[in-house]
């Protein structure tokens, strides 16, 4: 069964500073792997998803993040934040074979302060 | 608009009093969801459907009843909620998992 971690619940950040918000998974099969963020009081909007090819995938609002194999991880990046990307980032998997379940993380809320 | 429509967006009710949460969605999609939200455990699947009258149990089940008599339409049901249901709830929809749900603005339930 397909699995997500999300290893900081957290992530206190200034405004124009780097975030790299963390996530594993475990799979015994291949996977699509996506990113969501929810604004307070809003449903899910999908960030940017990793279905094959290349590695590094790039979503809206600037963020990126890389697919990593061998480690099982799908880390999300973005190089300048802004107070309006406070929100809560979840990361969610698929597998290929799993009839579209779709399996979350527990969640990172991102707090970008001035 | 493509979307998914939830009603009603706030709900209070009492233990034991039967109610259903609607859902729509206006895409064409064949793939619905429901998701329960709770702080710190991110969402959980409740139910999802692969199509008109094919449902499924998902991770959390339990307490919840689900139909997909039409392609649009995936209500969410509680035959007799209990305060552990108290949660915010999003129903979602896809034509394929690779395309990644489209949410539903989300019911969020209090039940006392």
């Amino acid at each position: 069964a397909q699995s997500v971690t999300q290893l900081d619940s957290q992530v206190p950040v200034f405004e124009e500073a780097p975030v790299e918000l963390r996530c594993n998974y475990s799979s015994s099969v291949s996977v699509y792997l996506f990113w969501y963020v929810q604004y307070p009081n809003q449903g899910l909007q999908l960030l940017l998803k990793y279905l094959s090819g290349s590695t590094l995938v790039k979503g809206i609002n600037g963020f990126e993040a890389e697919f990593n194999k061998s480690q099982t991880s799908f880390h999300l990046r973005k190089p300048s934040v802004h107070i309006s990307d406070t929100a809560e980032y979840f990361c969610a998997v698929s597998e290929w074979n799993a009839g579209n379940m779709l399996t979350f993380g527990g969640g990172t809320r991102l707090m970008v302060k001035p | 608009e493509a979307q998914v429509t939830q009603n009603p967006r706030y709900l209070i009710t009492v233990t034991g009093k039967k109610l259903t949460v609607t859902c729509s969605q206006n895409m064409n999609h064949e793939y619905m969801s429901w998701y329960r939200q709770d702080p710190g455990l991110g969402l959980r699947q409740i139910y999802y459907s692969m199509n008109v009258e094919v449902t499924d149990k998902g991770d959390v089940p339990e307490g919840y009843k689900v139909s997909r008599k039409e392609k649009r339409n995936f209500p969410l049901i509680l035959e007799s909620p209990s305060p552990n249901q108290t949660s915010l709830y999003f129903c979602a929809s896809t034509p394929r998992g690779a395309d990644g749900y489209t949410f539903g603005s989300g019911t969020r339930l209090t039940v006392v």
